[in-house]
């Protein structure tokens, strides 16, 4: 059974500082590794990670995956409060229908 | 990116009702589509996955004959809770992707539905 598992579960840090959200994952015939950021509503897309060592980057986040110790990580610089969200980590495996295993998300509360 | 609609965003209904629950792609033919559930503070639990124009595929624990998902085109997808209860009060979110589910899944903004 495909397995995301995230880390911490919960954050707390104030304004301008970085943070650093951990996903590990076990599945069967890997494609893919997505980060989501879901505040009240649905998720939104940040990253889609296919290959190691290859670091995305989207204005302060930016994330990078291991396929060989199976984890990635997305950090975040100089947080501001609208960082404040559930961060979800998600696999996709190959197949006809990729499906999506997600993590638990980690919650992030950044103080002003 | 891609949109996805869901409607409605938020529903009550009383128990014993069966509430139905539209996804629609607004700006692409979405050949698959997914429909979760997610409880307070938890994640994003995969219900199945719907093809358009065949039977969806159910998650080990999802009761098809109670969760009724209808793929009929290209562009939309319903899930329909049939005689609804209590702990059937959820958050469920689609998703649509397109070629055939290789692409990147696009999320609809999720329905909260809250029975009596």
């Amino acid at each position: 059974e495909d397995k995301v598992v995230q880390s911490p579960l919960s954050l707390v840090v104030h304004e301008g500082d970085t943070v650093t959200l951990n996903c590990s994952y076990e599945v069967t015939n890997f494609r893919s590794l997505l980060w989501y950021k879901q505040e009240k509503k649905a998720p939104t897309f940040l990253f889609m990670l296919t290959s190691s060592g290859i670091e995305k980057k989207s204005g302060r986040l930016s994330s990078i995956l291991d396929k060989k110790e199976l984890f990635s990580i997305l950090n975040i610089t100089a947080t501001q409060t609208g960082d404040s969200a559930i961060y979800l980590c998600a696999v996709e495996a190959t197949g006809a229908n990729s499906k999506l295993t997600f993590g638990k998300g980690i919650t992030l509360s950044v103080r002003p | 990116g891609a949109v996805v609609s869901q409607h409605p965003s938020r529903v009550i209904c009383k128990s014993g009702t069966s509430v139905k629950i539209e996804c629609r792609s607004l700006d692409f033919q979405a050949t698959t589509m997914f429909w979760y559930r997610q409880f307070p503070k938890q994640s994003l639990m995969l219900m199945a996955t719907s093809n358009e124009g065949s039977k969806a595929t159910y998650e080990q624990g999802v009761e098809k004959d109670k969760f009724l998902i209808n793929h009929a085109s290209l562009t939309l997808s319903t899930l329909t809770v049939t005689s609804a209860h209590p702990e059937d009060s959820s958050f469920y979110i689609c998703s649509a992707t397109s070629r055939g589910g290789r692409d990147t899944q696009y999320f609809g903004p999720g329905t909260r539905l809250t029975v009596l």
